[in-house]
């Protein structure tokens, strides 16, 4: 069966640090890999997602970057996190069609 | 702003009673999806309905779907404590992205 993992759980960083958070996917093969962002409250909003290897798509512009280096390793990056970058990151992983997203444990991150 | 919007924001019930939500969207849709999160974790998938589809039912979860009116309705029937958690609606548009709504909070009463 399919399991998705991410780590940290939780991490507190003050500002202007760096940031890697990381995901990976077992069990499937060349899944599609997204990352979202959900502040306290709110919806998801999506921010990177990838279709293969070395292959992403950013959603909104901002300090953050993804990488997929490995087909099932999918990692969101920042060189100087901001205040604002404050809150609960989602990776999620589908197949191409119908796109039912299966979703890991979430990360919060608390930006002091 | 979102493509999927929830209605309510936010729902009590008492056990045992239904829960309707409501999800409103704006362009073609390929498909539409209900998710579920409870409180800190990740969202799981409930339950998908094709745009050529009209209603669908798993266990006591009831989703129907109107393209005429770009609206669905999530239906919970028999509460129970343990379904209180947000549900999301996401509209898929046949590209490689869902849309989701800003959800509804349930809060099931024993």
């Amino acid at each position: 069966s399919q399991t998705i993992h991410q780590w940290p759980a939780t991490l507190v960083q003050p500002v202007g640090s760096p940031l890697s958070l990381e995901c990976t996917v077992e069990g499937t093969s060349n899944p599609n890999l997204y990352w979202y962002r959900q502040a306290a409250g709110r919806g998801l909003q999506l921010l990177f997602y990838s279709v293969g290897i070395g292959q992403i798509s950013s959603e909104v512009p901002q300090n953050l970057s993804a990488s997929r280096p490995q087909d099932r390793q999918f990692i969101l990056s920042s060189k100087k996190l901001l205040l604002s970058d404050s809150g609960f990151y989602l990776c999620a992983w589908s197949v191409r069609a119908p796109n039912e997203q299966f979703f890991g444990p979430g990360t919060r991150l608390t930006v002091l | 702003s979102q493509q999927g919007e929830e209605d309510p924001q936010a729902l009590s019930i008492q056990e045992g009673e239904n829960a309707t939500m409501n999800c409103s969207y704006k362009t073609s849709i390929n498909n539409l999806q209900w998710y579920r999160q409870n409180s800190g974790r990740g969202l799981v998938h409930l339950i998908l309905i094709r745009s050529n589809e009209r209603e669908k039912h798993s266990g006591r979860l009831r989703v129907t779907l109107d393209t005429s009116k770009k609206s669905s309705s999530l239906l919970i029937t028999a509460s129970r404590a343990a379904d209180t958690a947000s549900y999301f609606c996401a509209t898929d548009d046949s590209s490689y992205k869902l849309i989701f709504g800003s959800g509804t909070r349930l809060l099931v009463r024993p």
